[in-house]
């Protein structure tokens, strides 16, 4: 099964709008730790954001927040403003456990596209 | 600049043939390094832990003795993909946690090694 969702392949957004990203995840561990990772199309995997299950406060990084549903168990990422340089690929990623060696699962990620 | 460096980012070699990657963390020890696989257009699926002074943890379904992963010291994991073919043609990714990273448990990651297998 699944563990992490992202049913959006593909979105076009406008320069300076908000996008939302989706992602949904399935866990029965209390502890676990949320991730947003950005792969541009050199390959290179850049770190946004991180939201800790127990983490009570939404995670927000410059123009990145992260919308967490803990009973919905969602994870949603939000970028303000929207730049040239944020298209790209976007995936969401669960660590199990709070352990920083635990491994990281991917979601199948969304394409986005900033037009001018 | 980088905190984990990947050797080589592109390699092109014939089938049959066995190519190795590298994996170093730079300015920081990793007695764990993850080997991710992708391919274009999908998402990064895990091949393998990497643990220094013990053997690999392999996913389900990755052939261990095609792909071999050896973590000889604390700052170096290598991915040696044996007697290579067409199907192996892959980006693959590494990466170690970031340290002390208890409150986010980040991952630090190369930059990614594209291999063509001809």
């Amino acid at each position: 099964a699944q563990k992490i969702t992202q049913t959006q392949p593909g979105m076009f957004v406008q320069e300076k709008e908000a996008v939302t990203l989706d992602c949904t995840y399935d866990t029965s561990d209390q502890s676990y730790g949320l991730f947003w990772y950005k792969q541009p199309s050199s390959g290179e995997m850049i770190f946004l954001i991180y939201q800790g299950s127990y983490d009570e406060q939404n995670a927000t990084e410059g123009r990145y927040s992260l919308n967490f549903q803990k009973a919905r168990k969602s994870a949603n990422l939000v970028i303000s403003a929207s730049q040239l340089g944020d298209s790209a690929m976007y995936f969401c990623a669960m660590r199990e456990g709070l352990a920083a060696g635990n491994k990281l699962t991917f979601g199948g990620g969304t394409r986005v596209l900033v037009k001018p | 600049g980088a905190v984990v460096s990947q050797h080589p980012s592109r390699v092109i070699c014939k089938s049959g043939t066995s190519v190795k990657i590298e994996c170093r963390s730079l300015d920081f020890q990793a007695t764990t390094m993850f080997w991710y696989r992708q391919f274009p257009k999908q998402s990064l699926m895990l091949m393998a832990t990497s643990n220094e002074g013990s053997k690999a943890t392999y996913e389900q379904g990755v052939e261990k003795d095609k792909f071999l992963i050896n973590h000889a010291s604390l700052t170096l994991s290598t991915l040696t993909v044996t007697s290579a073919h067409p199907e192996d043609s892959s980006f693959y990714i590494c990466s170690a946690p970031r340290p002390g990273g208890i409150q986010t448990g980040e991952l630090f990651f190369g930059e990614g090694s594209r291999l063509t297998v001809l």
